[in-house]
């Protein structure tokens, strides 16, 4: 069965600092991947989207950037974070471009 | 906007009462999807209906599709402590069939 992993699942970060966050999907080979941002009480903002190896579409300009090194790993960075990229980061992925399947998330919070 | 949007942002009721949420949006959609989501945790899909179909039924959940009023409603049926979550609608529109718009979501609390 598939499964997607995301780590860390907690994070507090200095304002100016780099981020790294990390996203993997197991049992599956070329899946769709995504990376949403969810403010507090809010609903996903889809940041950005890949559907294949060094394949980056970015939905909303920002100082955050995705790669995707390899088929199953989706990786979101910044270099210099700011306070406003504090939220719960969601990666998911898709198998037949329609439902999409969650992973976890990480909770960041920027001081 | 094509986002779509959940009406109430809040419902609270009891064990044993149905639920329902509606969420309109605003452009033609090839699909509509409603997920769930508990406190602090990832989203979980619960249902798709297309844009040819009226009705899907999951369970205790139903699902109706509108599209000449552009709106769509999710019931629980007999709700449980458990089913206390948020819940969201997503369309997929136009050529765009691998990304999804999301509402801002419905707050559930099913009381026991």
């Amino acid at each position: 069965s598939q499964t997607i992993h995301q780590w860390p699942a907690t994070l507090v970060q200095p304002v100016g600092s780099p981020l790294s966050l990390e996203c993997t999907v197991e049992g599956t080979s070329n899946p769709n991947l995504y990376w949403y941002r969810q403010a507090a009480g809010r609903g996903l903002q889809l940041l950005f989207y890949s559907v294949g190896i060094g394949q980056i579409s970015s939905e909303v300009p920002q100082n955050l950037s995705a790669s995707r090194p390899q088929d199953r790993q989706f990786i979101l960075s910044s270099k210099k974070l700011l306070l406003s990229d504090s939220g719960f980061y969601l990666c998911a992925w898709t198998p037949r471009l329609e439902t999409q399947y969650f992973g976890p998330g990480t909770r960041l919070l920027v001081l | 906007s094509q986002q779509g949007e959940e009406d109430p942002q809040a419902l609270s009721i009891q064990e044993g009462e149905n639920a329902t949420m509606n969420c309109s949006y605003k452009t033609s959609i090839n699909n509509l999807q409603w997920y769930r989501q508990n406190s602090g945790r990832g989203l979980v899909h619960l249902i798709l209906i297309r844009s040819n179909e009226r009705e899907k039924h999951s369970g205790r959940l139903r699902v109706t599709l509108d599209t000449s009023k552009k709106s769509s409603s999710l019931l629980i049926t007999a709700s449980r402590a458990a089913d206390t979550a948020s819940y969201f609608c997503a369309i997929t529109s136009g050529g765009s069939n691998y990304k999804l718009t999301f509402g801002k979501g419905t707050l559930l609390t099913v009381n026991p």
